[in-house]
């Protein structure tokens, strides 16, 4: 069965341009999840939806960032406009939706570097 | 005081031994708890699932839950080159926290 898939694998891209994140959840899960990992911070949320409907979005740093889910197997994550602080590895995840959501499946990451 | 803490290592054990990853959480209501696996460059792979007080074997891994003390750790038996990576522990509370990550190191 195929993972979760995310795109592009590496992008490098310039301070103030747009940068857009793909990801593809696993088929049956309703469960999205993005994650942002960093040395110093570590992994952080920054938002998930359940069934295509954001949950929670408190860890969106600020309004650059947004993220949408227009159906059950598609989800953006857009950084506009970009700045170095956001360089770091971006994380999809998906899971079934049940009581143990911690039982996370990861892409396996979008690598951005902001110039 | 973080969500939930661990030490962030590196953790240094001979081939062959017991390694043993800590982590502590702030939340008393959290039910459920989490150990990742993530080797450099590549993405956290789940291992270890514990909702219960405890222990909980899974082949070379034992999770131990202690809720009154808010603490889970993962051991690891019988420690392999291969099992050297970053642990993470993850606990839920209202959504997935996760630590900064323990980085074991096997050594042959």
């Amino acid at each position: 069965d195929a993972g979760v898939i995310q795109s592009p694998r590496h992008e490098v891209t310039e301070m103030g341009q747009e940068v857009t994140l793909r990801c593809k959840p696993i088929s049956g899960h309703n469960s999205l999840f993005w994650y942002r990992q960093t040395m110093m911070r570590g992994l952080e949320l920054l938002i998930y939806f359940n069934n295509n409907v954001p949950i929670d979005d408190s860890g969106m740093p600020e309004d650059r960032f947004s993220a949408k889910m227009p159906n059950a197997s598609f989800s953006t994550l857009k950084i506009q406009p970009s700045e170095p602080r956001d360089s770091a590895v971006y994380f999809c995840a998906s899971s079934r939706r049940t009581a143990n959501t911690g039982e996370l499946f990861f892409g396996e990451g979008s690598r951005l570097t902001v110039l | 005081q973080k969500e939930v803490e661990q030490n962030s290592g590196p953790l240094s054990v001979p081939e062959g031994a017991i390694a043993s990853l800590n982590c502590t959480y702030s939340d008393r209501g959290s039910q459920s708890f989490f150990w990742y696996r993530q080797y450099s460059g590549k993405s956290p792979e789940l291992i270890m699932s514990i909702y219960s007080n405890g222990d909980k074997e899974d082949g070379r891994f034992t999770a131990q839950l202690n809720k009154a003390s808010q603490y889970v750790s993962l051991l690891i038996r019988d420690s392999q080159p291969s099992d050297s990576a970053t642990y993470l522990c993850a606990v839920n509370i209202e959504r997935v926290t996760f630590g900064i990550g323990t980085k074991l190191q096997v050594i042959p």
